[in-house]
This record gives C-alpha cells, sequence and structure tokens, in this order.
C-alpha cells in the first residue's frame, strides 16, 4: 500500500516567519512531488512540483526533495495570514498511476 | 485560458436516485482524473481516463460507479442508486499528456439525503 504521511497539525507560525511543512512516503520508486494548497470549502491548488533532488524556489516557496529519506518538505517564507489553509503533499510513482496524496497539513498564520 | 470545469457545483439527491458529474478539461488536456473528499478526510483517487479509454479506475467501487470520457463532451461520473455515505466533495483534475501537473476543477459538493 503506497502511503503519504503528513502531520495533520495545525501548525501555528507568526506572520513574516517560516513555515515548515514536511511530509514522507513509502513507496521508493516514487518520482514526482506535489504540494497543493486547498482553503477551506475549494478545491486543491497546485503551488509546487518537484522531481529530483535538492530544493526548487518559486517566490516565497521552497520544495525540498531527498528521496534517499524518501522525504518532501514545503517551506513558506515570510508566512502571510493568506497561506493559511491545508498544504497537501502528492505522490506520483510514474505517469500512468495515480496521484497518492497525503491528509494534509492545516497551517495557520497568526496576524 | 479557462481552467477545469464541474458541474453541478452543488447536488441534492434522496437516497436511491441517480447522480451524474460532468468535468470538462482545460483547454490542451486530454488526460482527466476524478477524486473524492470526504470531511476531514484526505482526497482518494478514484478514475483515470483518457479520450474513449479508461486507464486505471482502481479506486472506484466496483458497483453503482461509472466514468466515461467520450471522444466528444465532457467526461461524466455516474453514481447510481446513492446513499447517505456516497455524500462528499468530488473533485476533476485534469493534464497534458506528457506532463504530470494535475490542475483542479472547483468540485461538485453531493449530498445524500
Amino acid at each position: 500500500q503506497k502511503e503519504v504521511e503528513q502531520n495533520s497539525g495545525p501548525l501555528s507560525v507568526p506572520e513574516g516567519a517560516i513555515a515548515s511543512l514536511n511530509c514522507t512516503y513509502s513507496d521508493r520508486g516514487s518520482q514526482s512531488f506535489f504540494w497543493y494548497r486547498q482553503y477551506s470549502g475549494k478545491s486543491p491548488e497546485l503551488i509546487m512540483s518537484i522531481y529530483s533532488n535538492g530544493d526548487k524556489e518559486d517566490g516565497r516557496f521552497t520544495a525540498q526533495l531527498n528521496k534517499a529519506s524518501q522525504y518532501v518538505s514545503l517551506l513558506i517564507r515570510d508566512s502571510q495570514p493568506s497561506d493559511s489553509a491545508t498544504y497537501l503533499c502528492a505522490v506520483l510513482n510514474s505517469g500512468n498511476t495515480p496521484l497518492v496524496f497525503g491528509k494534509g497539513t492545516r497551517l495557520s498564520v497568526i496576524a | 485560458n479557462a481552467g477545469v470545469m464541474q458541474n453541478p457545483r452543488h447536488l441534492v439527491r434522496r437516497r436511491g436516485q441517480e447522480a451524474r458529474l460532468r468535468c470538462s478539461p482545460m483547454k490542451g488536456h486530454s488526460h482527466v482524473y476524478w477524486y473524492r473528499q470526504l470531511p476531514e478526510e484526505g482526497l482518494k483517487f478514484m478514475v483515470y481516463l483518457q479520450k474513449e479509454n479508461i486507464i486505471d479506475e482502481s479506486g472506484m467501487p466496483k458497483e453503482r460507479f461509472s466514468a466515461e470520457f467520450p471522444k466528444e463532451g465532457p467526461s461524466i461520473l455516474r453514481i447510481q442508486q446513492v446513499v447517505r455515505g456516497d455524500s462528499a466533495a468530488y473533485f476533476c483534475a485534469s493534464s497534458r499528456p506528457g506532463f504530470y501537473e494535475q490542475y483542479f476543477g472547483p468540485g461538485t459538493r453531493l449530498t445524500v439525503t
């Protein structure tokens, strides 16, 4: 059974701080990794994808991947109250297999 | 460029009725995925389709549920004889051939009374 694990939170950080969200996965064959943001009552929104070991930066977001440790993380710099949402980690084994989602981490940014 | 479209956004059905959920992928996208999300639960994969083909339906219940993506028109997820446990948000996502990023539609909230 392929699993993606996330701490459910809530993770509370003060405005302006760095929020660190973590995710582990069980399938060593996983190749593609995604972070989605989901506001309450809304649909998931893709914010980052990462395919190789190391860091990938996009604005205030940095995704980090360590395939040896089966670990992927998302850093949000200068956190804003509008970043308060549930962040979903998703893992893809290969092109024609389904995305496997974690249950998400609820982030709360306190003004 | 319009995003993934789903309709209806909200659907109320009585037990035993049929529910039909529609999804139009983004322009240029020919791969469609259906997911279900129960309150306080994660997203669960149901089915992956390409035009006129079901690629993977491993997440779909064997009875009462079916999906199609015809050559023309939207993808349809059909639930026959709905039960209260079918109440959930159903999301459709689409992707381009050769690309792994999936983009989600706004979802259909199904309530079974």
